[in-house]
């Protein structure tokens, strides 16, 4: 079974731009979480959707934004970029939301605001 | 709020050597409480998970974890390192009862020595 896929890998942009990275579930799992990865903040959680749904969200700005689609692909937004928005950013996927599902990670993709 | 502390940033073991990370977590209720590795360059791969029970838990790669309620502990442990155990490790709590939503250490990455 394939992993999770996140796409681009590697991306490059500069200040003021916006970005849309996309993640792509195992198959089977219906909920997408986000997380944002930097050295100086660590893993910090964005976004988490469930059938379409958004469920919880973080302590980010209203810049950052995602959304699930019926396929259960997601996507995330970052509009007006800023150099602190360079990061990994994570997409994890399980079946469920329940805390008790095994949630597995993608690669990332890593973003460079120039 | 629910918090997640790994006191030691980077850790330096011999191969064969015996390994213990720290993790100690402030939360209200029974935790759910989990052990990720990250390569460099990679995403985050689940080595094992705490909800109850036996708080002894056996993960992956031969690491074990001991939640330890009186403490606020659930430490990480490998009773013989091997060179390919070089990483970066996160411990993490589920934050608004959803396993999307993980809090984070800040991380504690591993050198092993030959």
């Amino acid at each position: 079974k394939a992993g999770v896929t996140q796409t681009p890998r590697y991306l490059i942009k500069t200040r003021g731009q916006q970005v849309t990275l996309s993640c792509s579930p195992i198959s089977g799992h219906r909920s997408v979480s986000w997380y944002q990865q930097t050295p100086g903040q660590g893993l910090q959680f964005l976004f988490e959707y469930f059938s379409e749904t958004q469920r919880n969200k973080g302590n980010f700005p209203g810049r950052f934004s995602g959304r699930q689609f019926s396929n259960s692909r997601s996507e995330m937004n970052v509009s007006t970029l800023e150099l602190g928005d360079s990061a990994l950013y994570l997409c994890a996927s399980s079946m469920d939301p329940s805390s008790t599902d095994t949630q597995y990670f993608g690669p990332g993709t890593r973003l460079t605001v120039l | 709020a629910q918090s997640v502390t790994q006191p030691d940033i980077h850790i330096t073991v011999s191969e064969g050597a015996s390994l213990e990370l720290r993790c100690n977590y402030s939360y209200g209720a029974t935790p759910y409480l989990f052990w990720y590795v990250q390569s460099p360059g990679q995403g985050l791969q689940l080595l094992l998970k705490y909800f109850s029970g036996d708080t002894l838990v056996q993960g992956i790669k031969g690491f074990e974890a001991e939640f330890k309620r009186s403490q606020s502990s659930f430490n990480l442990r490998k009773p013989s390192v091997h060179w390919s155990d070089a990483a970066e490790y996160f411990c993490a709590v589920v934050a608004g009862g959803s396993q999307g939503n993980l809090i984070f250490g800040k991380g504690t990455k591993l050198s092993v020595k030959p």
